[in-house]
Protein backbone atom coordinates (compact mmCIF):
# COMPACT_ATOMS: atom_id res chain seq x y z
CA UNK A 1 0.00 0.00 0.00
CA UNK A 2 1.09 3.90 -0.68
CA UNK A 3 3.52 5.24 2.35
CA UNK A 4 4.21 8.50 2.83
CA UNK A 5 7.62 9.70 4.48
CA UNK A 6 8.91 13.03 5.48
CA UNK A 7 12.15 14.07 5.93
CA UNK A 8 14.64 16.65 6.69
CA UNK A 9 15.87 18.91 9.34
CA UNK A 10 14.40 19.05 12.88
CA UNK A 11 15.83 22.76 13.74
CA UNK A 12 15.69 25.61 11.33
CA UNK A 13 17.15 28.90 12.37
CA UNK A 14 15.06 32.19 11.88
CA UNK A 15 15.19 33.58 8.96
CA UNK A 16 16.39 30.89 6.91
CA UNK A 17 14.37 28.26 4.93
CA UNK A 18 13.08 25.49 5.94
CA UNK A 19 13.01 21.72 3.52
CA UNK A 20 11.59 18.86 3.54
CA UNK A 21 11.05 16.36 1.37
CA UNK A 22 8.06 13.09 1.21
CA UNK A 23 8.94 10.18 -0.53
CA UNK A 24 6.22 8.27 -1.77
CA UNK A 25 6.61 4.72 -1.85
CA UNK A 26 4.33 1.44 -2.61
CA UNK A 27 3.04 3.51 -5.71
CA UNK A 28 3.45 6.22 -8.18
CA UNK A 29 3.45 9.63 -7.46
CA UNK A 30 1.77 10.26 -10.67
CA UNK A 31 -1.58 11.21 -11.56
CA UNK A 32 -2.09 12.26 -7.97
CA UNK A 33 -2.17 15.68 -6.14
CA UNK A 34 0.65 16.00 -3.14
CA UNK A 35 -0.17 18.32 -0.38
CA UNK A 36 1.51 19.49 2.90
CA UNK A 37 -0.21 20.36 5.85
CA UNK A 38 1.17 21.60 9.57
CA UNK A 39 0.31 21.71 13.10
CA UNK A 40 1.97 23.58 15.74
CA UNK A 41 2.42 22.33 18.56
CA UNK A 42 -0.97 21.56 21.22
CA UNK A 43 -2.72 23.50 17.86
CA UNK A 44 -5.20 22.72 14.64
CA UNK A 45 -3.82 21.72 11.07
CA UNK A 46 -3.20 24.07 8.72
CA UNK A 47 -3.32 23.44 4.90
CA UNK A 48 -0.06 24.87 2.75
CA UNK A 49 -0.57 23.89 -0.37
CA UNK A 50 -0.66 20.94 -2.91
CA UNK A 51 0.96 19.68 -6.20
CA UNK A 52 0.13 17.93 -9.41
CA UNK A 53 2.63 15.71 -10.92
CA UNK A 54 3.07 18.12 -13.71
CA UNK A 55 4.16 20.92 -11.32
CA UNK A 56 1.07 22.64 -11.06
CA UNK A 57 0.90 24.39 -7.78
CA UNK A 58 -2.23 26.14 -5.33
CA UNK A 59 -0.52 27.71 -1.93
CA UNK A 60 -2.65 29.14 0.80
CA UNK A 61 -2.03 32.72 0.93
CA UNK A 62 -2.41 33.08 4.93
CA UNK A 63 1.17 31.76 5.04
CA UNK A 64 3.47 34.48 6.10
CA UNK A 65 6.75 32.88 4.76
CA UNK A 66 7.06 32.08 1.08
CA UNK A 67 6.34 28.35 0.07
CA UNK A 68 7.55 26.68 -2.63
CA UNK A 69 6.54 22.81 -3.07
CA UNK A 70 7.92 20.93 -5.93
CA UNK A 71 7.95 17.55 -7.10
CA UNK A 72 10.25 14.72 -8.53
CA UNK A 73 8.85 11.95 -10.63
CA UNK A 74 12.03 10.42 -11.00
CA UNK A 75 12.64 9.82 -8.00
CA UNK A 76 8.92 9.70 -6.47
CA UNK A 77 9.22 12.64 -3.99
CA UNK A 78 7.55 16.21 -3.62
CA UNK A 79 9.25 18.61 -1.46
CA UNK A 80 8.11 21.73 0.76
CA UNK A 81 10.55 25.19 1.07
CA UNK A 82 9.70 27.66 3.38
CA UNK A 83 11.57 30.92 3.44
CA UNK A 84 12.32 33.49 6.00
CA UNK A 85 11.01 31.12 8.48
CA UNK A 86 10.06 32.26 12.35
CA UNK A 87 9.26 31.06 15.56
CA UNK A 88 5.73 30.71 14.40
CA UNK A 89 6.72 28.57 11.61
CA UNK A 90 7.37 25.67 14.59
CA UNK A 91 5.00 22.53 14.12
CA UNK A 92 4.51 19.03 12.86
CA UNK A 93 4.97 19.36 9.18
CA UNK A 94 2.81 16.27 7.04
CA UNK A 95 3.09 15.23 3.80
CA UNK A 96 -0.51 13.45 2.73
CA UNK A 97 -1.73 12.77 -0.61
CA UNK A 98 -4.92 14.43 -2.43
CA UNK A 99 -8.09 12.34 -3.53
CA UNK A 100 -10.89 13.83 -5.33
CA UNK A 101 -14.28 12.95 -5.93
CA UNK A 102 -16.87 13.98 -7.95
CA UNK A 103 -20.68 14.51 -6.58
CA UNK A 104 -23.67 14.22 -8.66
CA UNK A 105 -23.67 18.01 -9.47
CA UNK A 106 -20.09 17.05 -11.19
CA UNK A 107 -18.53 19.47 -8.36
CA UNK A 108 -15.14 17.98 -7.53
CA UNK A 109 -14.75 17.34 -3.56
CA UNK A 110 -10.35 17.04 -2.33
CA UNK A 111 -9.44 15.23 0.77
CA UNK A 112 -6.72 14.10 2.15
CA UNK A 113 -6.66 10.13 2.23
CA UNK A 114 -2.65 9.25 3.35
CA UNK A 115 -0.59 10.64 5.38
CA UNK A 116 2.77 10.71 6.31
CA UNK A 117 4.04 10.34 10.40
CA UNK A 118 5.04 13.81 10.18
CA UNK A 119 8.15 15.46 11.09
CA UNK A 120 9.09 17.98 13.98
CA UNK A 121 10.23 21.45 12.95
CA UNK A 122 11.37 23.52 14.94
CA UNK A 123 12.60 27.31 14.50
CA UNK A 124 14.95 28.79 16.89
CA UNK A 125 18.52 29.74 17.11
CA UNK B 1 -10.85 31.96 3.59
CA UNK B 2 -13.83 29.95 4.41
CA UNK B 3 -13.69 29.90 8.80
CA UNK B 4 -14.70 26.48 9.96
CA UNK B 5 -15.98 26.05 13.60
CA UNK B 6 -16.78 23.32 15.57
CA UNK B 7 -18.02 22.76 18.84
CA UNK B 8 -17.78 21.45 21.23
CA UNK B 9 -14.12 21.78 22.14
CA UNK B 10 -13.82 18.88 24.08
CA UNK B 11 -16.37 16.23 25.33
CA UNK B 12 -16.35 13.76 28.25
CA UNK B 13 -17.80 10.27 27.42
CA UNK B 14 -17.95 6.89 28.19
CA UNK B 15 -17.92 3.46 26.42
CA UNK B 16 -21.18 2.86 24.69
CA UNK B 17 -22.02 6.32 24.38
CA UNK B 18 -23.43 7.91 21.22
CA UNK B 19 -21.37 11.08 20.60
CA UNK B 20 -22.45 14.28 17.90
CA UNK B 21 -19.78 17.07 17.21
CA UNK B 22 -21.06 19.70 15.01
CA UNK B 23 -18.95 21.76 12.36
CA UNK B 24 -20.24 25.14 11.26
CA UNK B 25 -18.53 26.74 7.68
CA UNK B 26 -18.69 30.38 7.84
CA UNK B 27 -20.03 30.33 4.39
CA UNK B 28 -21.87 27.51 1.88
CA UNK B 29 -19.88 24.83 1.55
CA UNK B 30 -22.83 22.28 -0.04
CA UNK B 31 -21.61 18.96 1.02
CA UNK B 32 -17.33 19.61 0.62
CA UNK B 33 -16.72 18.67 4.05
CA UNK B 34 -14.63 15.93 5.27
CA UNK B 35 -14.08 14.53 8.79
CA UNK B 36 -10.51 13.17 10.22
CA UNK B 37 -9.26 11.36 13.50
CA UNK B 38 -6.52 11.93 15.03
CA UNK B 39 -5.21 10.36 18.19
CA UNK B 40 -1.67 11.97 20.29
CA UNK B 41 1.31 11.73 18.86
CA UNK B 42 -0.14 10.50 15.21
CA UNK B 43 -1.27 11.32 12.02
CA UNK B 44 -4.55 12.20 11.29
CA UNK B 45 -6.83 9.20 9.76
CA UNK B 46 -9.53 10.05 6.90
CA UNK B 47 -13.25 9.03 7.77
CA UNK B 48 -15.93 10.75 5.94
CA UNK B 49 -15.81 12.60 2.77
CA UNK B 50 -18.87 14.73 0.61
CA UNK B 51 -20.36 15.09 4.30
CA UNK B 52 -21.48 11.80 4.75
CA UNK B 53 -19.73 9.10 2.88
CA UNK B 54 -17.28 6.59 4.72
CA UNK B 55 -13.63 6.03 3.67
CA UNK B 56 -13.11 2.60 3.36
CA UNK B 57 -12.70 0.65 5.74
CA UNK B 58 -14.38 3.04 8.54
CA UNK B 59 -16.67 1.02 10.76
CA UNK B 60 -20.44 1.68 10.30
CA UNK B 61 -21.02 3.63 13.64
CA UNK B 62 -19.43 6.71 12.21
CA UNK B 63 -21.69 8.66 10.09
CA UNK B 64 -21.85 12.29 8.77
CA UNK B 65 -24.72 14.49 7.90
CA UNK B 66 -25.33 17.96 6.64
CA UNK B 67 -24.89 20.25 4.15
CA UNK B 68 -24.86 24.05 3.50
CA UNK B 69 -22.85 25.85 6.46
CA UNK B 70 -24.29 22.77 9.43
CA UNK B 71 -22.64 19.34 9.30
CA UNK B 72 -22.35 16.66 12.19
CA UNK B 73 -20.11 13.71 13.06
CA UNK B 74 -21.62 11.34 14.75
CA UNK B 75 -20.35 7.73 16.84
CA UNK B 76 -22.34 5.18 17.75
CA UNK B 77 -21.94 3.29 20.69
CA UNK B 78 -18.34 4.81 21.23
CA UNK B 79 -15.46 2.05 21.61
CA UNK B 80 -12.09 2.59 23.21
CA UNK B 81 -10.07 3.16 20.19
CA UNK B 82 -12.35 6.32 19.13
CA UNK B 83 -10.78 8.57 22.05
CA UNK B 84 -9.23 10.94 20.16
CA UNK B 85 -9.51 14.99 18.05
CA UNK B 86 -12.11 14.94 15.44
CA UNK B 87 -11.41 17.91 12.87
CA UNK B 88 -13.34 18.30 10.29
CA UNK B 89 -11.96 20.45 6.76
CA UNK B 90 -13.80 22.26 3.74
CA UNK B 91 -12.73 21.73 0.14
CA UNK B 92 -15.26 23.85 -1.64
CA UNK B 93 -12.23 26.04 -1.80
CA UNK B 94 -8.77 26.92 -1.70
CA UNK B 95 -7.25 27.60 0.68
CA UNK B 96 -8.68 24.17 2.45
CA UNK B 97 -9.67 24.96 6.05
CA UNK B 98 -9.73 23.13 8.88
CA UNK B 99 -11.90 23.43 12.18
CA UNK B 100 -10.18 23.84 15.55
CA UNK B 101 -11.05 20.20 16.66
CA UNK B 102 -12.87 18.15 19.18
CA UNK B 103 -11.13 15.90 21.65
CA UNK B 104 -13.38 13.25 22.73
CA UNK B 105 -11.94 11.67 25.98
CA UNK B 106 -13.04 8.61 28.71
CA UNK B 107 -15.31 10.37 31.44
Amino acid sequence: QVQLQESGPGLVKPSETLSLTCTVSGGSISNYYWSWIRQPPGKGLEWIGYIYDSGNTNYNPSLKSPVTISVDTSKNQFSLKLSSVTAADTAVYYCARVVYYYDNSGSRDDAFDIWGQGTMVTVSS
Amino acid sequence: DIQMTQSPSSLSASIGDRVTITCRASQSISSHLNWYQQKPGTAPKFLIYGASTLQSGVPSRFSGSGSGTDFTLTIDSLKPEDFASYYCQQSYSTPFTFGPGTKVDIK
